[in-house]
């Protein structure tokens, strides 16, 4: 992998459902992988920062997990909500950001 | 502490002009990178300036340029602005330039380009 990808590209949940997406990135030099939530209308927003192989991170309903040795990353939202429509980014990268072109999530009240 | 700001919000340029963005990144923050974003892409990197030093640099044509000031705000200049480079212009800041630094992203400027 030469880029960052993610996948799906965008997927609607009723709420109440729980759902993930996967964000992949090169895994030699691995520095950092970063999860960003982009609203409508606002700036992205930084979710989790994540450094470790294995490391596990949560804020609130939101949780993510990260394997460095084969170069993946799963987000998780628990219960989603219809607030949790966004634009779903991760960015890794050997010195700066390489950005993914993002997971649109769309919550079904 | 106030966010990241950038200004113009918006703005309309024609073909084969220059324009210059604004940036000024969050309080104690040295670290200020640009991201241009069209329909279809995710945020690709133009560069990133560090205490007035452009540290790294995306793959862009040089008529993409930026500068960083001595109190961290930085500017992006476009030079003979082209159809494509429509785009929505995004700048973020951190307090480093390590890869472990969140970046704190500002509001953007939409650059629409007749």
């Amino acid at each position: 992998i030469l880029n960052v990808e993610q996948s799906p590209q965008s997927l609607h949940v009723q709420e109440g459902d729980s759902t993930n997406f996967t964000c992949s990135f090169p895994s030699s030099n691995f520095y950092a992988l970063h999860w960003y939530r982009w609203e409508t209308a606002k700036s992205p927003e930084a979710l989790f920062v994540m450094t470790l192989n294995g490391d596990e991170k949560k804020k609130g309903r939101i949780s993510a997990t990260l394997n460095t040795k084969e170069g993946y990353s799963y987000l998780y939202i628990k219960g989603s909500q219809p607030e949790d429509s966004a634009t779903y980014l991760c960015a890794s990268g050997t010195y700066k950001y390489i950005f993914g072109t993002g997971t649109r999530l769309k919550v079904l009240a | 502490k106030a966010g990241v700001t950038q200004t113009p919000r918006y703005l309309i340029k024609t073909r084969g002009q220059q324009v210059t963005l604004s940036c000024s990144p969050i309080s104690g923050h040295r670290s200020v990178s640009w991201y241009q974003q069209t329909p279809g892409q995710g945020l690709q990197f133009l560069f990133e300036y560090f205490s007035e030093t452009q540290r790294n640099k995306g793959n862009f044509p040089g008529r993409f340029s930026g500068r960083q000031f001595s109190n961290s705000r930085s500017e992006m200049n476009v030079s003979t602005l082209e159809l494509g480079d429509s785009a929505l212009y995004l700048c973020a800041s951190s307090f480093g330039d390590t890869s472990t630094d969140t970046q704190y992203f500002g509001p953007g400027t939409r650059l629409t380009v007749l």
